[in-house]
């Protein structure tokens, strides 16, 4: 069974200290992986997507890496903010099929 | 100008009534998805249409019949709603349809939450 699981559930942080969020999947042939961020009581916007080929993207303070061997992805952010608070959902492409979702990680930046 | 929208925002209704969802993305996407979030907030896919097309269909109720007049247009039809229906329901879209939509980078509109009572 393809399954995407995010640990841990919530994560506490001081501002300005650089953080790292973890994914893991079970099937190594994944054909691409996305992160995205969800707003409370809104939608998902995306962040990074990571193509099967590629072992990772940046966009600003955002990185994300891909280790298919090994299942996993993490979400770098530098130097966080207040902003940034947010859950942080991780979904991934098995083949050519359907999105499967992870459960998130809830991100809390502390002033 | 927003990219994926959703009608209504909210929907509060009885159990055993017929409801719709609509949703519209100005993107010039192939592709659009149902998926549903549930109390947990898990999201899990529904429906996938490509150029009006049924790609995916998940395990869902029948009661569950989605409608697409057109490419931009994906609307989900919900009948005799029952209480475990009640969750937030997105649309998304994306560029590349034929079942290789889910290449791309999915944008997702901002849910609909549904309450059955």
């Amino acid at each position: 069974k393809q399954e995407v699981t995010q640990i841990p559930a919530a994560l506490s942080v001081p501002e300005g200290e650089n953080l790292v969020l973890n994914c893991s999947f079970t099937d190594s042939a994944i054909y691409n992986l996305q992160w995205f961020r969800q707003d409370p009581g809104k939608g998902l916007t995306s962040l990074l997507l990571i193509q099967s080929s590629q072992r990772e993207q940046t966009s600003g303070r955002l990185n994300a890496s891909l280790d298919k061997s090994s299942g996993r992805s993490t979400l770098y952010i530098a130097a966080s903010q207040p902003g940034d608070s947010a859950t942080y959902l991780c979904a991934a492409v098995f083949g050519n099929e359907k999105l499967t979702f992870g459960t998130g990680t809830r991100l809390t930046i502390i002033p | 100008d927003t990219a994926v929208s959703q009608t209504p925002k909210y929907l509060v209704t009885q159990m055993g009534n017929d409801k719709s969802i609509k949703c519209e993305q100005n993107l010039g996407h192939d592709t659009m998805y149902w998926y549903k979030q549930d109390s947990k907030k898990f999201l899990k896919i529904m429906f996938s249409y490509n150029n009006k097309e049924l790609i995916i269909n998940e395990t869902v109720p029948n009661r569950f019949s989605p409608k697409s007049p057109d490419k931009a247009h994906l609307n989900l039809h919900i009948n005799s709603l029952e209480l475990g229906d009640s969750a937030v329901y997105f649309c998304a879209s994306s560029q590349r349809g034929g079942g290789t939509g889910t290449q791309e980078t999915q944008y997702f509109g901002p849910g609909t939450r549904l309450l059955v009572l």
